[in-house]
């Protein structure tokens, strides 16, 4: 069974651009969550879908993070316009059921805006 | 808010001897306490969890302790080997006993042989 796949592993942006972070949960998971961890600060969550819905958006940072998981499957974040200090790493997860020690990570896009 | 604190400096084992990690929190009284595996450039991969009902928990030659008076968390692994050199996260529920964990930034554990 394929994991959790994020895209691209990483990704080089100057600040003012516009990135888009993909994720592909595990088949059949109708949760979905995004997490990021900046640098020395621990892992944050920042928004979980149930299907193509959002259930909770309360940890993204404002308002120039726009995530979508349209159909229900795949999500996007995308980050527009990149600042310096959204660098970090991206993790996406995914669960089948709403269980904390159900959630399986995906790599991570590291995110550099320079 | 709740904080979690973990030991940022790593902690440097010979193989065989048992590594313990701690994981000390404030400012809450979690539901449940999770432990984490992070290797380079990997996501967390989920090791156990404890509730607060519960003194300790094993797995393999993983065990976990749950201390909610000293409102602390101990990860020992048994008989360490080379391959368990990684970063460990212990994680709380989030506020109101929610499924979403709040991370602690992790240990880094390194076994030499």
């Amino acid at each position: 069974e394929a994991g959790v796949t994020q895209f691209p592993s990483h990704s080089v942006i100057e600040k003012g651009q516009t990135v888009t972070l993909r994720c592909d949960p595990i088949s059949g998971h109708d949760n979905l969550y995004w997490y990021r961890r900046v640098m020395g600060k621990e892992i944050k969550f920042l928004l979980h879908f149930v299907k193509e819905s959002k259930q909770d958006e309360s940890g993204m940072p404002n308002n120039r993070f726009l995530a979508e998981r349209t159909g229900g499957t795949y999500s996007t974040l995308k980050v527009q316009p990149a600042e310096l200090e959204d660098s970090g790493v991206y993790f996406c997860a995914s669960s089948q059921d709403l269980r904390a020690d159900e959630q399986y990570f995906g790599p991570g896009t590291r995110l550099t805006v320079t | 808010s709740q904080k979690i604190e973990q030991n940022s400096e790593a902690l440097n084992i010979q193989e065989g001897k048992t590594a313990t990690l701690t994981c000390n929190y404030t400012n809450y009284s979690p539901a449940y306490l999770q432990w984490y595996r992070q290797d380079p450039g990997r996501g967390p991969v989920f090791l156990l969890l404890i509730r607060e009902n519960e003194k300790e928990k094993r797995k393999e030659r993983l065990k976990v302790t749950f201390d909610t008076t000293l409102k602390q968390s101990l990860f020992h692994i048994t008989a360490s080997q080379p391959a368990d050199s990684a970063t460990y996260l212990c994680a709380l529920d989030s506020l109101g006993g929610s499924y979403i964990p709040t991370f602690g930034r992790g240990t880094s554990l390194i076994v030499h042989p």
